[in-house]
Parts: C-alpha cells; structure tokens; sequence
C-alpha cells in the first residue's frame, strides 16, 4: 500500500527555472513531512521539512507548500542550478521523529545548463 | 565527523549464501535503522533500534533477515540464506534520538544475489 504519493517521476528544467515536485498522502494521522535530496551513490539527505500547523517554510531556494484539506506538499526550488540535479524523496510520519518514515517513489531531478 | 560508516560498499553473493552488512552510527547518536532501496519498492524501513534495543522489526521481510545492535557503535544486518530478490541497496542512518527529525544516512551497501 502506498501511503505517499509522489509526482512526477523524473523531471528535467532549465538553469534559473523552478523545479516542482508534489506529493499527496492518504493517512491523516501524519503529522511531519520532510524532504530528502539524494546523489548518485550517496544516502538520502534531509534537506527541509514541514509539520501541518504552518503552511509554508522557507530555507533558502527550497520551499515547502503544504495543504492540508487536499492532504498535498510540495517542494519548490527557485532559480534551479545544475548541481541541484539529484533525486528526492518525499516522506511523512506520524510518530515522534523520524520514526517510520514513510518514502514516495522519488522524483529524478535534472537541470539543464 | 565521519558520518555513518556502512560496510562493504558492494556486496556480490551467490544464492543461499549468508551476507552480512555492518554499520557504524554517528558518534552519539542514540537511534538506528536500517532501510532497504530498489526500484520496485522504494525505501523501505526494514528495522529500528533506541539504545542498542529493536524497536520495530515489523518491516523485516522475511525470518531470513535478521539485524542486531551489541553495542552503540556498531550494528549488523544479515540475511541468511540470501535469495536474488534480496538485491537492493541496503542503509543504515542514524539519529540522536527517536525524538529527533533528523536522519543521517550512510553511503548504502550495494547487494546484488547471483
């Protein structure tokens, strides 16, 4: 059963474009959403996350917007740079931490210089 | 900090052999899991420990896996025997507490069953 659904698969934007990438989930309970950037040959690492009580945060070029009503979060990256191509993941819990994390499928972000 | 070292980086088996994967966490770090990543299924949360204790094994596959924590500083994933659908990359991350948010993963074992 996949509780996180992410959209879309691979992506591919130009240098200074804005990449978008969303996920819906099922399960109400959920209560953190974070974001995970992975290289090749690399472990996923954090890059932002996001609990339902705000409904956008803001680190740098990487922005979370988070709908609850619609059980939606997306990740947007501004003024998209080629060594920002990587794959992410999005993820939601709804236990104390980063306890079991539940991972979208990934989306493979290219950017074109 | 080294981070969270797994060990090997590549692992090649025959079928019905026994592998074992080591992980050493972060330094200070209090919480461990392991996931496994394929393409079919994505990353899997296969088991977790708090103070060297299993938390919830509940995503282990199979009796073929199990996983182990004698100490802070070192745990080992091991299937037995290992079948070919078992290949996959497999992560250990690591975390200062179950209460932390924040995951740091290691650099994944690569395990491929001939």
């Amino acid at each position: 059963q996949q509780q996180v659904k992410q959209s879309p698969q691979s992506l591919i934007v130009q240098k200074g474009g804005i990449s978008i990438i969303n996920c819906a989930y099922e399960n109400t309970a959920f209560d953190y959403f974070p974001w995970y950037q992975q290289f090749p040959g690399k472990g996923p690492a954090l890059l932002i996350a996001i609990r339902p009580d705000v409904s956008e945060k803001k680190e740098g070029r990487f922005t979370i917007s988070f709908n609850k009503s619609a059980k939606q979060f997306s990740l947007h990256i501004m003024d998209s740079q080629p060594g920002d191509s990587a794959t992410y993941f999005c993820a939601a819990s709804k236990f104390l931490g980063a306890q079991k994390l539940v991972f979208g499928q990934g989306t493979r972000l290219t950017i074109n210089p | 900090d080294a981070g969270v070292i797994q060990s090997p980086r590549h692992e090649v088996t025959e079928m019905g052999q026994e592998v074992t994967l080591r992980c050493k966490p972060i330094s200070g770090h209090n919480s461990l899991f392991w996931y496994r990543q394929t393409m079919m299924r994505g990353l899997e949360l296969l088991i977790y420990f708090n103070n060297n204790v299993p938390i919830d094994d509940s995503g282990m596959p199979e009796d073929r896996f199990s996983a182990k924590m004698p100490n802070a500083s070192f745990s080992t994933l091991k299937i037995q025997p290992s079948e070919p659908r078992d290949s996959a990359v497999y992560f250990c991350a690591s975390s200062l507490s179950l209460a932390n948010e924040k995951l740091f993963f290691g650099s994944g074992t690569q395990l491929s069953v001939l």
